[in-house]
């Protein structure tokens, strides 16, 4: 079975400039992750979806950040403008509705660098 | 507040055992995840513990005590592979599928 398939795996841009990074969950599963991951922070949840629908968007940085998912098997996370700041591995990750015990997949993640 | 403490990181010989602690204060409490993260790569599942006890999966096995809001996830027989970061998150509150992530623990086994 597919994993959850995350593009591009690495992005170099300029600051300023619009990144738009993309995920296809797991077929099957109606829970979408974004997170963002920097040796300082480890982890961080900033938005889920549910059936396609954001649940939580507090762990959203700021405006420049955005997510949206048009349909159960696609979803991007934008920022726009991007600053250096902004440089780290973002993940998402796909889950099913079900007990607790249901596991989140990780897809292989993107390592954006903002110069 | 959301609190997951876990050591920065570890180091152990091949062929011992490890134990890999996490602590955690969450308002709420429904299930501790442990994920393996290798350098470059993405965190992959575990084990998971919602009741106090001991979990076993092979050479894996995790450890919950809910009264002392405390994890620990127990190598053995390590092997080099085991070279890893290890994560320890919390699933808080009922009606929600969010998880809390310590920043994790790395470990280097050595020959």
């Amino acid at each position: 079975d597919a994993g959850v398939i995350q593009s591009p795996r690495h992005e170099v841009t300029e600051m300023g400039q619009e990144v738009t990074l993309r995920c296809k969950p797991i077929s099957g599963h109606d829970y979408l992750f974004w997170y963002r991951q920097t040796m300082m922070r480890g982890l961080e949840l900033l938005i889920y979806f549910n059936n396609n629908v954001p649940i939580d968007d507090s762990g959203m940085p700021e405006d420049r950040f955005s997510a949206k998912m048009p349909n159960a098997s696609f979803s991007t996370l934008k920022i726009q403008p991007s600053e250096p700041r902004d440089s780290a591995v973002y993940f998402c990750a796909s889950s099913r509705t079900g007990a607790f015990n249901q596991p989140q997949h990780f897809g292989d993640g993107t390592r954006l660098s903002i110069l | 507040g959301q609190n997951i403490d876990q050591p920065t990181e570890m180091t152990a010989t091949e062929g011992a055992i490890v134990q890999i602690n996490c602590t955690y204060q969450t308002s709420g409490f429904n299930g501790l995840f442990w994920y393996q993260q290798h350098a470059g790569e993405a965190p992959t599942f575990l084990s998971y513990n919602v009741l106090d006890g001991l979990e076993e999966k092979g050479r894996f096995s995790s450890f919950l005590s809910r009264s002392k809001g405390y994890s620990y996830l127990l190598l053995k027989e390590l092997q080099m592979k085991d070279s890893a970061s290890y994560l320890c998150a919390v699933r808080g509150d009922y009606n929600t599928d969010k998880l809390i992530f310590g920043t994790g623990t790395r470990l280097q086994v050595f020959p």
